[in-house]
Protein backbone atom coordinates (compact mmCIF):
# COMPACT_ATOMS: atom_id res chain seq x y z
CA UNK A 1 0.00 0.00 0.00
CA UNK A 2 1.43 3.39 -0.92
CA UNK A 3 2.14 5.22 2.06
CA UNK A 4 3.86 8.66 3.00
CA UNK A 5 6.99 9.45 3.77
CA UNK A 6 8.94 11.85 6.23
CA UNK A 7 12.27 12.66 6.76
CA UNK A 8 14.16 12.93 9.14
CA UNK A 9 12.45 11.15 11.66
CA UNK A 10 14.60 12.81 14.22
CA UNK A 11 15.41 16.89 13.95
CA UNK A 12 17.79 18.31 16.82
CA UNK A 13 18.03 22.32 16.46
CA UNK A 14 19.44 25.14 17.99
CA UNK A 15 17.18 27.73 19.05
CA UNK A 16 16.99 30.61 16.51
CA UNK A 17 18.09 28.03 13.39
CA UNK A 18 15.95 26.92 10.29
CA UNK A 19 15.06 23.74 9.91
CA UNK A 20 13.29 22.00 7.09
CA UNK A 21 11.00 18.79 6.90
CA UNK A 22 10.63 16.91 4.32
CA UNK A 23 7.59 14.78 3.12
CA UNK A 24 6.81 12.66 -0.09
CA UNK A 25 3.18 12.20 -0.57
CA UNK A 26 1.59 9.62 -2.00
CA UNK A 27 2.11 9.94 -5.85
CA UNK A 28 -1.63 10.58 -7.30
CA UNK A 29 -2.45 12.50 -4.10
CA UNK A 30 -3.23 16.30 -5.18
CA UNK A 31 -4.08 17.96 -1.22
CA UNK A 32 -1.26 18.12 1.37
CA UNK A 33 -1.05 19.10 4.47
CA UNK A 34 0.96 19.21 7.70
CA UNK A 35 -0.09 19.46 11.37
CA UNK A 36 1.52 19.43 14.53
CA UNK A 37 1.27 17.45 18.35
CA UNK A 38 3.38 18.95 21.27
CA UNK A 39 4.12 16.08 23.28
CA UNK A 40 1.22 14.50 25.27
CA UNK A 41 -1.40 17.55 23.48
CA UNK A 42 -3.47 16.40 20.29
CA UNK A 43 -3.13 16.72 16.86
CA UNK A 44 -3.27 20.15 15.37
CA UNK A 45 -3.91 21.63 11.88
CA UNK A 46 -1.13 23.82 10.60
CA UNK A 47 -1.70 24.19 6.85
CA UNK A 48 -3.30 22.89 3.78
CA UNK A 49 -1.53 23.02 0.21
CA UNK A 50 -3.42 22.45 -3.59
CA UNK A 51 -2.11 23.25 -6.82
CA UNK A 52 0.62 24.95 -5.62
CA UNK A 53 -0.51 27.77 -2.78
CA UNK A 54 -1.68 27.55 0.32
CA UNK A 55 -5.69 26.53 0.88
CA UNK A 56 -5.90 26.84 4.30
CA UNK A 57 -3.73 27.70 7.53
CA UNK A 58 -4.15 28.43 11.40
CA UNK A 59 -3.60 31.01 13.14
CA UNK A 60 0.06 28.76 14.21
CA UNK A 61 1.54 29.04 10.99
CA UNK A 62 2.69 32.40 11.10
CA UNK A 63 5.45 34.10 9.31
CA UNK A 64 8.19 32.11 10.63
CA UNK A 65 6.73 29.18 9.07
CA UNK A 66 6.38 28.34 5.18
CA UNK A 67 5.52 25.28 2.98
CA UNK A 68 6.51 24.38 -0.68
CA UNK A 69 6.33 21.72 -3.09
CA UNK A 70 9.71 22.06 -4.72
CA UNK A 71 9.48 19.44 -7.32
CA UNK A 72 6.72 16.79 -8.53
CA UNK A 73 6.92 14.58 -5.29
CA UNK A 74 8.35 16.42 -2.06
CA UNK A 75 6.17 18.64 0.16
CA UNK A 76 8.58 20.74 2.84
CA UNK A 77 7.77 22.13 5.79
CA UNK A 78 10.43 25.18 7.04
CA UNK A 79 10.49 26.79 9.93
CA UNK A 80 12.92 30.11 9.60
CA UNK A 81 14.13 30.72 12.96
CA UNK A 82 13.12 28.08 15.37
CA UNK A 83 11.57 28.62 18.89
CA UNK A 84 11.61 26.25 22.29
CA UNK A 85 7.79 26.16 22.00
CA UNK A 86 8.48 24.51 17.63
CA UNK A 87 9.50 21.33 19.48
CA UNK A 88 7.01 18.81 18.56
CA UNK A 89 5.99 16.28 16.28
CA UNK A 90 5.30 17.09 12.81
CA UNK A 91 3.25 15.00 10.71
CA UNK A 92 2.35 14.92 6.84
CA UNK A 93 -0.44 14.25 5.25
CA UNK A 94 -2.12 13.89 1.92
CA UNK A 95 -5.41 13.08 0.45
CA UNK A 96 -6.24 12.16 -3.62
CA UNK A 97 -9.57 14.31 -3.88
CA UNK A 98 -11.27 17.25 -2.38
CA UNK A 99 -14.64 17.51 -1.62
CA UNK A 100 -15.52 13.62 -2.11
CA UNK A 101 -14.90 11.41 0.70
CA UNK A 102 -11.88 10.33 1.40
CA UNK A 103 -9.41 9.95 3.95
CA UNK A 104 -6.26 11.89 4.57
CA UNK A 105 -3.40 9.20 4.91
CA UNK A 106 -0.34 10.16 7.46
CA UNK A 107 3.33 10.07 7.19
CA UNK A 108 5.04 8.64 10.60
CA UNK A 109 5.71 12.35 11.42
CA UNK A 110 8.99 13.97 12.11
CA UNK A 111 9.91 14.52 15.51
CA UNK A 112 11.74 18.14 15.97
CA UNK A 113 13.48 18.85 19.39
CA UNK A 114 14.85 22.81 19.42
CA UNK A 115 17.85 22.88 22.34
CA UNK B 1 -15.30 25.78 15.30
CA UNK B 2 -16.27 22.91 15.42
CA UNK B 3 -15.89 20.63 18.44
CA UNK B 4 -14.76 17.06 19.35
CA UNK B 5 -14.68 15.37 22.41
CA UNK B 6 -13.53 11.71 23.19
CA UNK B 7 -14.65 9.53 26.24
CA UNK B 8 -13.52 8.26 28.31
CA UNK B 9 -9.92 10.25 29.03
CA UNK B 10 -8.21 7.20 30.49
CA UNK B 11 -8.97 3.57 30.10
CA UNK B 12 -6.94 0.86 31.96
CA UNK B 13 -8.23 -3.30 30.86
CA UNK B 14 -7.16 -6.59 31.72
CA UNK B 15 -5.61 -8.15 28.52
CA UNK B 16 -9.08 -10.11 26.49
CA UNK B 17 -11.02 -7.13 27.97
CA UNK B 18 -13.58 -5.41 25.21
CA UNK B 19 -14.00 -1.91 25.20
CA UNK B 20 -15.93 1.10 23.76
CA UNK B 21 -14.45 4.41 23.17
CA UNK B 22 -16.60 6.90 22.24
CA UNK B 23 -16.47 10.64 20.08
CA UNK B 24 -19.09 13.29 20.13
CA UNK B 25 -18.75 16.18 17.68
CA UNK B 26 -20.41 19.86 18.34
CA UNK B 27 -21.69 19.88 14.04
CA UNK B 28 -22.76 17.94 10.94
CA UNK B 29 -19.25 16.45 9.08
CA UNK B 30 -18.24 15.41 5.71
CA UNK B 31 -15.19 12.83 7.35
CA UNK B 32 -14.74 11.20 10.20
CA UNK B 33 -11.48 9.01 11.23
CA UNK B 34 -10.62 7.02 13.78
CA UNK B 35 -6.71 6.95 14.56
CA UNK B 36 -4.09 4.71 16.76
CA UNK B 37 -1.24 6.63 18.22
CA UNK B 38 1.55 4.03 18.85
CA UNK B 39 4.05 4.08 21.53
CA UNK B 40 6.37 5.52 19.20
CA UNK B 41 4.15 8.70 18.30
CA UNK B 42 3.24 7.21 14.68
CA UNK B 43 -0.41 7.63 13.85
CA UNK B 44 -2.35 4.47 12.22
CA UNK B 45 -5.34 4.92 10.29
CA UNK B 46 -8.16 2.98 11.66
CA UNK B 47 -11.12 4.16 10.10
CA UNK B 48 -12.52 5.92 8.10
CA UNK B 49 -16.15 6.15 8.72
CA UNK B 50 -18.59 9.48 8.03
CA UNK B 51 -21.19 7.11 8.85
CA UNK B 52 -22.60 3.80 9.12
CA UNK B 53 -20.22 1.05 10.79
CA UNK B 54 -17.33 -0.85 9.86
CA UNK B 55 -14.98 -3.72 10.89
CA UNK B 56 -11.73 -4.43 10.55
CA UNK B 57 -10.58 -7.63 12.74
CA UNK B 58 -11.08 -6.91 16.37
CA UNK B 59 -11.93 -3.32 15.64
CA UNK B 60 -15.26 -1.89 14.63
CA UNK B 61 -16.62 1.47 14.18
CA UNK B 62 -20.22 3.17 14.35
CA UNK B 63 -20.71 6.66 13.51
CA UNK B 64 -24.38 8.12 13.72
CA UNK B 65 -23.90 11.38 12.30
CA UNK B 66 -27.63 12.77 12.72
CA UNK B 67 -26.43 12.27 16.41
CA UNK B 68 -23.24 13.53 16.20
CA UNK B 69 -20.97 10.43 17.84
CA UNK B 70 -19.09 7.87 16.92
CA UNK B 71 -17.90 4.96 18.83
CA UNK B 72 -14.86 2.87 18.41
CA UNK B 73 -15.19 -0.56 19.93
CA UNK B 74 -12.07 -3.14 20.59
CA UNK B 75 -12.91 -6.52 21.69
CA UNK B 76 -10.31 -9.19 22.70
CA UNK B 77 -7.70 -6.55 23.59
CA UNK B 78 -3.97 -7.22 23.51
CA UNK B 79 -1.51 -5.37 24.90
CA UNK B 80 -0.29 -3.94 21.45
CA UNK B 81 -3.34 -2.01 21.05
CA UNK B 82 -2.24 -0.19 24.06
CA UNK B 83 -1.95 3.58 22.69
CA UNK B 84 -3.78 6.57 21.99
CA UNK B 85 -7.20 6.46 19.94
CA UNK B 86 -7.82 9.76 18.42
CA UNK B 87 -10.65 10.73 16.41
CA UNK B 88 -10.71 13.72 13.72
CA UNK B 89 -13.51 15.10 11.70
CA UNK B 90 -13.66 17.50 8.83
CA UNK B 91 -16.70 20.18 8.50
CA UNK B 92 -16.85 21.55 4.90
CA UNK B 93 -12.94 22.69 4.79
CA UNK B 94 -9.63 20.54 4.58
CA UNK B 95 -8.63 20.21 7.80
CA UNK B 96 -8.92 17.74 10.28
CA UNK B 97 -10.17 18.78 13.55
CA UNK B 98 -8.70 16.07 16.28
CA UNK B 99 -10.36 14.99 19.70
CA UNK B 100 -8.07 15.04 22.85
CA UNK B 101 -7.59 10.79 22.66
CA UNK B 102 -8.70 8.51 25.07
CA UNK B 103 -5.34 6.78 26.39
CA UNK B 104 -5.77 2.85 26.33
CA UNK B 105 -3.54 0.83 28.56
CA UNK B 106 -4.21 -3.01 28.13
CA UNK B 107 -2.04 -4.91 30.99
CA UNK B 108 -1.32 -8.71 30.55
Amino acid sequence: EPEVTQTPSHQVTQMGQEVILRCVPISNHLYFYWYRQILGQKVEFLVSFYNNEISEKSEIFDDQFSVERPDGSNFTLKIRSTKLEDSAMYFCASRFLRGANQPQHFGDGTRLSIL
Amino acid sequence: GIQVEQSPPDLILQEGANSTLRCNFSDSVNNLQWFHQNPWGQLINLFYIPSGTKQNGRLSATTVATERYSLLYISSSQTTDSGVYFCAVIQGAQKLVFGQGTRLTINP
